[in-house]
């Protein structure tokens, strides 16, 4: 099974902040990879397909990169609503252990 | 708009069963693939099964596989998950969720039913 594992686990930052969360497959995925957010209570919310696709909806400071085994998240500047869980996912499968985005 | 709406959950005891359903609107029901996901209290996410749009293909995490059926009904659009020989290990939030169009990620989710499986 290929594994999934992010980092940092948890982040501390301020609002205005670049913010970048790594996610690195056991074994090459291709592109074949999506990140979600999620907030305490609610259900997850895609935010980019595809590792690079952006999702209908959701704001442009949110990009994503990277192919084979290693991949980012990037929220250019950090806003109030962006404090939450962000989960990385291999397509038909696992799901990263999640990064806790903090208020510094 | 799209919406899942999942129902079923409760408290029941280890080796019982519990059968999850999961109410989808606003989108044409029958062309997309349809997955069930957990999330045990304080973790991460946990893909537990997912149907293709006929029901001719499912597939199980290899945690749940054997007590664990995904089942759909299209007329319905309704989605079904009957969990059998339930372990305090399965105790979480399950939710339903559509795969996007270009399949093997989620673009929508419903809110989340809590199982808990304790004596």
């Amino acid at each position: 099974d290929i594994q999934m594992t992010q980092s940092p686990s948890t982040l501390s930052a301020s609002v205005g902040d670049r913010v970048t969360i790594t996610c690195r497959a056991s074994q090459s995925i291709s592109s074949w990879l999506a990140w979600y957010q999620q907030k305490p209570g609610k259900a997850p919310k895609l935010l980019i397909y595809k590792a690079s696709s952006l999702e209908s909806g959701v704001p442009s400071r949110f990009s994503g990169s990277g192919s084979g085994t290693e991949f980012t998240l990037t929220i250019s500047s950090l806003q109030p609503d962006d404090f939450a869980t962000y989960y990385c996912q291999q397509y038909y499968g696992t799901f990263g252990q999640g990064t806790k985005v903090e208020i510094k | 708009q799209v919406q899942l709406v999942e129902s079923g959950g409760g408290l029941v005891k280890p080796g019982g069963s519990l059968r999850l359903s999961c109410a989808a609107s606003g989108f044409t029901f029958s062309d997309y693939y349809m997955s069930w996901i957990r999330q045990a209290p304080g973790k991460g996410l946990e893909w537990v099964s997912y149907i293709s749009s006929s029901s001719s293909y499912t597939n199980y995490a290899d945690s749940v596989k054997g007590r664990f059926t995904i089942s759909r009904d299209n007329a319905k659009n309704s989605l079904y998950l009957q969990m059998n020989s339930l372990r305090a290990e399965d105790t979480a939030v399950y939710y339903c969720a559509r795969e996007g169009p270009l399949k093997g990620y989620f673009d929508y989710w419903g809110q989340g039913t809590l199982v808990t499986v304790s004596s």
